[in-house]
């Protein structure tokens, strides 16, 4: 148990439909990266934040959104949604704003889009 | 732009004999990590090792090496005595020096299966 949780595990919506992603991450951690794994694409950084802030940017769509509370959880939202948007979507977490070492990753969220 | 390369979509290994997975990294920032996450097929990703690009001795963890050859540009691991339960994808990763640490780019991932 990574201590990063992901909610919910599994989400089945259709297209043009709009959806949350939610991460609490660990205990004590400042940042929470956002990231998509596809089969055509990989997996693909798309969003940090920092203690609420937005800290860089990777290949996330206009279409998506995120978020950072002052409790430090996260959001992703994914709205007009498309068939290639299904994805399993992970959210990881680490003390500070970088520097060397792990990242803490959740167990995903599973969207499919039909 | 950086680039991480793994060559072996799979690999194939015997229980308790040692394999390595390849990766290749391509950047020009002098200061970067690398990093190695399995992906069971239940889906979560685990870390399993880092190196700093500036740290003198090759990472280890367990049963999990990291040889990493700088001027080659490889950062391959190495599982000693396999085990099935280390059937699973795995995933070489790099980070960049700068804004975040935490923005990794990822290999495509080379599935290895432990045969008993």
């Amino acid at each position: 148990d990574s201590g990063v949780t992901q909610t919910p595990k599994h989400l089945i919506t259709a297209t043009g439909q709009r959806v949350t992603l939610r991460c609490s991450p660990r205990s004590g951690d400042l940042s929470v990266y956002w990231y998509q794994q596809s089969l055509d694409q990989g997996l693909q950084f798309l969003i940090q934040y920092y203690n609420g802030e937005e800290r860089a940017k990777g290949n996330i769509l206009e279409r998506f959104s995120a978020q950072q509370f002052p409790d430090l959880h996260s959001e992703l939202n994914l709205s007009s949604l498309e068939l290639g948007d299904s994805a399993l979507y992970f959210c990881a977490s680490s003390v500070g704003r970088g520097g060397s070492g792990e990242l803490f990753f959740g167990e995903g969220s599973r969207l499919t889009v039909l | 732009a950086q680039k991480i390369t793994q060559t072996q979509p799979g690999m194939f290994v015997q229980e308790k004999e040692a394999v390595t997975l390849d990766c290749t990294y391509d950047t020009s920032d002098p200061s970067y990590g690398l990093f190695w996450y399995k992906q069971p097929s239940s889906g979560e990703m685990i870390f399993l090792i880092y190196q700093g690009s500036y740290d003198q001795q090759n990472a280890t963890e367990g049963r999990y090496s990291l040889n990493f050859q700088k001027a080659r540009k490889s950062a391959n691991l190495v599982i000693s005595a396999s085990q099935l339960g280390d059937s699973a994808m795995y995933f070489c990763a790099m980070s960049e020096s700068g804004t975040s640490y935490g923005k990794l780019t990822f290999g495509q991932g080379t599935i290895l299966t432990v045969h008993p």
